[in-house]
Formats: structure tokens, C-alpha cells, sequence
């Protein structure tokens, strides 16, 4: 069975740019998570999105945003990049929303803002 | 918000050694999931506990659910090489909490 897949792999981008990250959860997972984790750190929550509905938000600014389509895939989204939003953007699937319950991350996706 | 503090921060052993990593926080929670990350790749999930006191074990690994629900510690034994990573522990707050929250992660590193 595929896992949780996250695309792209790699993505640089200047400040004040707009980029979109892309996750396909495990298949019969309703739920995805989306989480930064910058270097030397643990990741962050940004949002949890359960049947297309936002179920929980982190302290991040507006400037992000997330949707979940029908097929349970995922977009986040970044508005007027800043260099600190550098970081790995990781992708994580469930069956349900919230706790307790098991998380499965993808690979990530490595944003580089220059 | 909440936090949670993972000792030790990193830790250099030789092969076949045993390793004990352990993580608290300062309010309770109600699930505990251990990770491990590899350089450049996402995290994978080792082993989730559920309730107060649960000792689980997933080959070589062993975790438990602290009594107090405050507190989880991730037990590694006969280490190999390809133990070398990063290891996180990640909590739930409560029922229907949805934010994830993990510690700064324990670096590991296995001299053969």
C-alpha cells in the first residue's frame, strides 16, 4: 500500500512569493495534518483538516492557509514568503481527527526561501 | 501552549549497548507516540501508547505511558548501526485534541 506522498520534493522560492505544497494521504485516511519543522527543531502543528473541514489550527500567521479536496487530499498554502518560513513542510495522515490517534508522516516537502 | 522536554539531547553509544531516552511534560496527556526521523526524510512512527502505565514493545524497542500520564520513555536495546537517527516523542493533550505536539528529539549516534 502507498504511504503518504508530498509533492513536490524540493521547492525554492524568493521572498514575497506564493507557493502551494501538495499531500495525498493514506488511502481509507480521512484526515491530514500539516507540519514545519526547521532545522534542529521538532516538527510544528499548522493545521489539522478532517472530511474537508478545518478541525484545529497552530500559532502560525494568516499568511498560511489549507484546504482539504473531496478525495481527502490536501493543499497548503503560502502567502508573501518570508526567509524564515525555510523549512521542512511535512504531510501527516489518520484515520480520524485528533487524539488519541496514530499519524503517518510523509517524506516532506524541503521549501528553501531565498 | 503545551511543551514537552526530551532528554537526553543527544547521546554517542557503542554497538550492542542499550538506550534509554525519555520525555516529560508539564501537563498530562492522553497518548504518546515515539518517532524516528533519518536525515532528509519524514518522521515514522515506532510506537503509540494509549494508556497510563502501557508497556509496548516493537522488536528491540520498548516504550511505556507514564503512571502520571505527564511522562513516556523509549527504551532501545542490543543497538545497531542502523539505529543512528532521531528520535521524537509526541503527545496528544486530551480527547479531541487535534495539535500533535512533539519534543526536540534525541540524536542518536552508534559507534560500531
Amino acid at each position: 500500500d502507498a504511504g503518504v506522498t508530498q509533492s513536490p520534493t524540493h521547492l525554492i522560492k524568493t521572498r514575497g512569493q506564493h507557493v502551494t505544497l501538495r499531500c495525498s494521504p493514506i488511502s481509507g485516511h480521512k484526515s491530514v495534518s500539516w507540519y514545519q519543522q526547521v532545522l534542529g527543531q521538532g516538527p510544528q502543528f499548522i493545521f489539522q483538516y478532517y472530511e474537508k473541514e478545518e478541525r484545529g489550527r497552530g500559532n502560525f500567521p494568516d499568511r498560511f492557509s489549507a484546504r482539504q479536496f473531496p478525495n481527502y487530499s490536501s493543499e497548503l498554502n503560502v502567502n508573501a514568503l518570508l526567509l524564515g518560513d525555510s523549512a521542512l513542510y511535512l504531510c501527516a495522515s489518520s484515520f480520524q481527527a485528533g487524539g488519541p490517534n496514530e499519524q503517518f508522516f510523509g517524506p516532506g516537502t524541503r521549501l528553501t526561501v531565498l | 501552549g503545551q511543551q514537552l522536554n526530551q532528554s537526553p539531547q543527544s547521546m554517542f553509544i557503542q554497538e550492542g549497548e542499550d538506550v534509554s531516552m525519555n520525555c516529560t511534560s508539564s501537563s498530562i496527556f492522553n497518548t504518546w507516540l515515539w518517532y524516528k526521523q533519518d536525515p532528509g526524510e519524514g518522521p515514522v512512527l515506532l510506537i503509540a501508547l494509549y494508556k497510563a502505565g502501557e508497556l509496548t514493545s516493537n522488536g528491540r524497542l520498548t516504550a511505556q505511558f507514564g503512571i502520571t500520564r505527564k511522562d513516556s520513555f523509549l527504551n532501545i536495546s542490543a543497538s545497531i548501526p542502523s539505529d543512528v537517527g532521531i528520535y521524537f516523542c509526541a503527545g496528544f493533550s486530551g480527547a479531541g485534541s487535534y495539535q500533535l505536539t512533539f519534543g526536540k528529539g534525541t540524536k542518536l549516534s552508534v559507534i560500531p
